[in-house]
């Protein structure tokens, strides 16, 4: 069970938009801690796709952007690609564990 | 560029110690904090801990007991030991550049598996 809930599979045609939601409480989320966003393209490493609730490093196309509000943050991926057929994972902080860096459970994304 | 090169045992029998390196290439390794995360096969993340230049270490407290990191300056390279390992402990362990609390670069991963 992880401290952070996402939803398992999420998917949609090309060109279309998608959210996935990650969902936590007031110990980490609702406490003001970031939350960060990896993309993991099948047998490789995790890459960092949204940084600090809404920020990209150089490199990731505009069409991933994020939010956060109150215990939740989703992250939002327009004009879907083939290429974007992943799993993906948010990861914060929670002040239950002393500070330790927390994922959710990751949400494979299928492009139809 | 910054890369990160990793090695370690990869079968081990349960009750052994499990020890991997993170070879730092390009960029300041002293202004960073350096991470371990594993991720059993076909299952999620989970961050195991880290590490600064100068040796001031936090650990996940599901693990703490069994785990330290450590670092070597003088290389560019900090060290994941894990004791008594069981089979849960079978993953890819990754090793990972910390900034503002997330991970920016990230190695290829070593799959470490533990059987008897």
């Amino acid at each position: 069970q992880s401290v952070l809930t996402q939803p398992p599979s999420v998917s949609g045609a090309p060109g279309q938009r998608v959210t996935i939601s990650c969902t936590g409480s007031s110990s980490n989320i609702g406490t003001g801690y970031d939350v960060h966003w990896y993309q993991q393209l099948p047998g490789t490493a995790p890459k960092l796709l949204i940084y600090a609730n809404n920020n990209r490093p150089s490199g990731v196309p505009d069409r991933f952007s994020g939010s956060k509000s109150g215990t939740s943050a989703s992250l939002a991926i327009s004009g879907l690609q083939a290429d974007d057929e992943a799993d993906y994972y948010c990861q914060s902080s929670d002040s239950t564990l002393s500070g330790s860096r927390v994922f959710g459970g990751g949400t494979k994304l299928t492009v139809l | 560029q910054v890369q990160l090169q990793q090695w370690g045992t990869g079968l081990l029998k349960p009750s052994e110690t499990l020890s991997l390196t993170c070879a730092v290439y390009g960029g300041s390794f002293s202004a960073y904090s350096w991470s371990w995360i594993r991720q059993p096969p076909g299952k999620g993340l989970e961050w195991i801990g880290e590490i600064n230049h100068s040796g001031s270490t936090s650990y996940n407290p599901s693990l703490k007991s069994r785990v330290t990191i450590s670092v070597d300056t003088s290389k560019n390279q900090f060290s994941l030991k894990v004791t008594s390992v069981i089979a849960a402990d079978t993953a890819i362990y990754y090793c990972a550049r910390e900034r503002a609390w997330y991970e920016d670069y990230w190695g290829p991963g070593t799959l470490v598996t533990v059987s008897s």
